[in-house]
């Protein structure tokens, strides 16, 4: 069993839908919790941030972390074209330590 | 702020050659750097972290000795592949910390994409 477990997906949505990625893990020693974006041929950009359980938002995106769970989402409120991008789910036991990252949600918004 | 370049951003080989990967840091110093290799359709999968200063720390699985790594100062680190093989042809990706908002945060650079004929 992998650590992380992200669908792969593809995940199309028309535009302005909201969309809803997951990632579930195994590992109860996990505190730090964030979500990449990836476009083709680059480097993922860090989108969020989360420490321990909680929500948080920024502008169109949402993160929440379920600890008791082991299940984390990012919502993207008014999907755009723009959006569309591989998501990456990494999380870490410690704020220094190697990130352990999901197989990454493909995403593609239509118009 | 965070910003880290990969240098160069694709390269091709041929067989049994070494080639050279440069990861900085532009705007801050890292401590640590981490290397990793994507390939198509796949997560990241780390292949070692590099502190300033000291040896690398490779992953299981990671042959150091084909992978060399050198963390020369706070903002500069390199990743050689060393006799390259068309299985190595992968997306190599570096990240740096850096210290704010008092978390460490890994920010990554662009890739370099290697093909290996």
């Amino acid at each position: 069993q992998k650590e992380v477990e992200q669908d792969p997906g593809p995940l199309s949505v028309p535009e302005g839908a909201i969309v809803s990625l997951n990632c579930t893990y195994s590992n109860s020693a996990f505190q730090y919790f964030m979500w990449y974006r990836q476009y083709s041929r680059k480097g993922p950009e860090l989108l969020m941030y989360t420490y321990s359980s909680g929500n948080k938002e920024d502008g169109r995106f949402t993160a929440q972390v379920d600890k008791s769970s082991k299940y984390i989402s990012l919502f993207i409120r008014d999907s755009q074209p723009s959006d569309s991008a591989t998501y990456l789910c990494a999380m870490s036991s410690s704020n220094t330590g190697k990130l352990i990252f999901g197989q990454g949600t493909t995403l593609q918004v239509k118009p | 702020g965070a910003v880290v370049s990969q240098h160069p951003s694709w390269v091709i080989c041929k067989s049994g050659t070494s080639v050279k990967i440069e990861c900085r840091s532009l705007d801050f110093q890292a401590t640590t750097m981490f290397w990793y290799r994507q390939f198509p359709k796949q997560s990241l999968m780390l292949m070692a972290t590099s502190n300033e200063g000291s040896k690398a720390t490779y992953e299981q699985g990671v042959e150091k000795d084909k992978f060399l790594i050198n963390h020369a100062s706070l903002t500069l680190s390199t990743l050689t592949v060393t006799s390259a093989h068309p299985e190595d042809s992968s997306f190599y990706i570096c990240s740096a910390t850096s210290f704010q908002d008092k978390t460490e945060t890994q920010y990554f650079g662009p890739g370099t994409r290697l093909l290996v004929l």
